[in-house]
């Protein structure tokens, strides 16, 4: 089936201008993960949303950076006036919701501010 | 502050031969720990995982070892082969959490010559 789809796969923009990353998640799951990842650096929790469970907003760096998850299904991470240190690939996750289930990637999205 | 650590950037091993990544943490409230094996331009797919009440778990040619009172776990892949070439990340999850947030190292990029 299916795997976990984000677009664009690379967005390029510049320095105090809005973005918006899109992550279609598996099919039927319940659980989805924004992490990111800058240059050198390992993957950073940044959200995550749980069926109909508040999110849970503790990674996101600063109020510039939010997200939604419409329908339980499709979400998107905006980050607002973006700046050079936003620069980093943005990755998506899926599972099924059931605690420590395998956490499904997509490709992601490389971000880059000039 | 890295909880996750795995200090060695890369590691260079021949085809057939053993390859061990290591990785180290510092919170003592993980106590779910996962390997991830990542491609270029893909995003990360799980590869093996081990839970604290184990010390050691294997499938295939791919063994994760926990040394638990060290605060250390390795990886091992024998023999090598030059598919296994990619980047491996190491990644823990807190004891009680039901939210899966994982926190992941930095990763090594193994290299399998032949």
């Amino acid at each position: 089936g299916a795997g976990v789809s984000q677009s664009p796969s690379n967005k390029v923009t510049e320095k105090g201008k809005d973005v918006e990353l899109r992550c279609d998640p598996i099919s039927g799951h319940t659980a989805l993960y924004w992490y990111r990842q800058s240059l050198g650096q390992g993957l950073e929790f940044l959200i995550y949303f749980q069926g109909n469970s508040a999110p849970d907003k503790s990674g996101l760096p600063s109020d510039r950076f939010s997200a939604e998850r419409t329908g339980g299904s499709v979400s998107t991470l905006t980050i607002q006036r973006t700046q050079q240190e936003d620069s980093a690939v943005y990755l998506c996750a899926s599972s099924s919701g059931v605690v420590r289930d395998t956490q499904y990637f997509g490709p992601g999205t490389r971000l880059t501010v000039l | 502050d890295q909880q996750v650590k795995q200090n060695s950037p890369s590691l260079s091993v021949q085809e057939g031969r053993i390859s061990i990544l290591n990785c180290d943490y510092t919170n003592s409230m993980f106590d779910y720990f996962l390997w991830y094996k990542k491609y270029p331009a893909e995003g990360p797919t799980f590869l093996i995982s081990i839970s604290s009440i184990k010390d050691k778990n294997e499938d295939g040619r791919f063994t994760v070892f926990l040394n638990k009172s060290a605060k250390h776990l390795s990886l091992h892949i024998v023999p090598s082969q030059p598919g296994d070439s990619a980047v491996y990340f190491c990644a823990a999850s807190e004891r009680g959490s039901t939210l899966g947030r994982l926190y992941f190292g930095r990763g090594t990029q193994l290299t399998v010559w032949p």
